[in-house]
């Protein structure tokens, strides 16, 4: 039971180019979330997928796009790379669905350092 | 909209010394309320947490109680170690059926053998 995983670990990409975080989950949860760490700005929401076949905007979508391809798998994918877009990004899942609510506990990837020149 | 505040590190302590962690929020209802920690090169985990006024949550030693009249959810523990250094993180949920959870913007925590 590996939990939540995330691919890659490191990547260094140059301004306007393109690529995908890769996450996947093995706890047959509904609801999955990608989140960016900036320094003193804790954790930020980009988009979060509450159940299969469904995503939506979290605080701070501009610049992302992402794919809920099944159950598993919940990508992000930066079009064109920014600067501003240099940070540590996190994957999380939760159970979610009519039993979720205010009391479930989020389970996070190792996260992917990405740094934009 | 809702937040949580919590205090600035870094806080640095010597072995065997109690800590606390203060943690305030602002929320219109009635929301859960995390501790997460994030030890060096990994995600983060859930430590602790409480769902509903007066709970207490506790694990490995940290306990945290869920007070609504102070809007407060402050992190302690009597004895620290070595290997509580870590980054620590409060967080609430707004109770939508997403979960999706704020957080603080973290204390990082350092301890002298």
């Amino acid at each position: 039971n590996a939990g939540v995983t995330q691919t890659p670990k490191f990547q260094v990409l140059k301004t306007g180019q393109s690529m995908t975080l890769q996450c996947a989950q093995d706890m047959n949860h509904n609801s999955m979330y990608w989140y960016r760490q900036d320094p003193g700005m804790g954790l930020r929401l980009i988009y979060y997928s509450a159940s299969e076949g469904t995503t939506d905007k979290g605080e701070v979508p501009n610049g992302y796009n992402v794919s809920r391809l099944n159950k598993r798998e919940f990508s992000l994918r930066l079009e064109s790379a920014a600067p501003s877009q240099t940070s540590v990004y996190f994957c999380a899942s939760s159970e979610g669905g009519t039993s979720g609510g205010g009391q479930e506990t989020q389970y996070f990837g190792p996260g992917t350092r990405l740094l934009v020149l | 909209g809702d937040s949580v505040t919590q205090m600035e590190g870094p806080v640095t302590l010597s072995e065997e010394a109690f800590l606390t962690i203060n943690c305030t929020y602002t929320a219109t209802g009635y929301p859960s309320l995390f501790w997460y920690v994030q030890y060096p090169g990994e995600g983060l985990q859930l430590l602790l947490k409480a769902t509903k006024a007066d709970d207490k949550g506790s694990n490995k030693g940290f306990e945290a109680t869920y007070r609504k009249e102070t809007t407060s959810f402050h992190l302690e523990k009597g004895s620290v170690q070595v290997s509580d250094s870590a980054v620590y993180f409060c967080a609430l949920s707004d109770g939508s059926s997403a979960s999706k959870i704020i957080f603080g913007s973290g204390t990082r925590l350092s301890i002298r053998p």
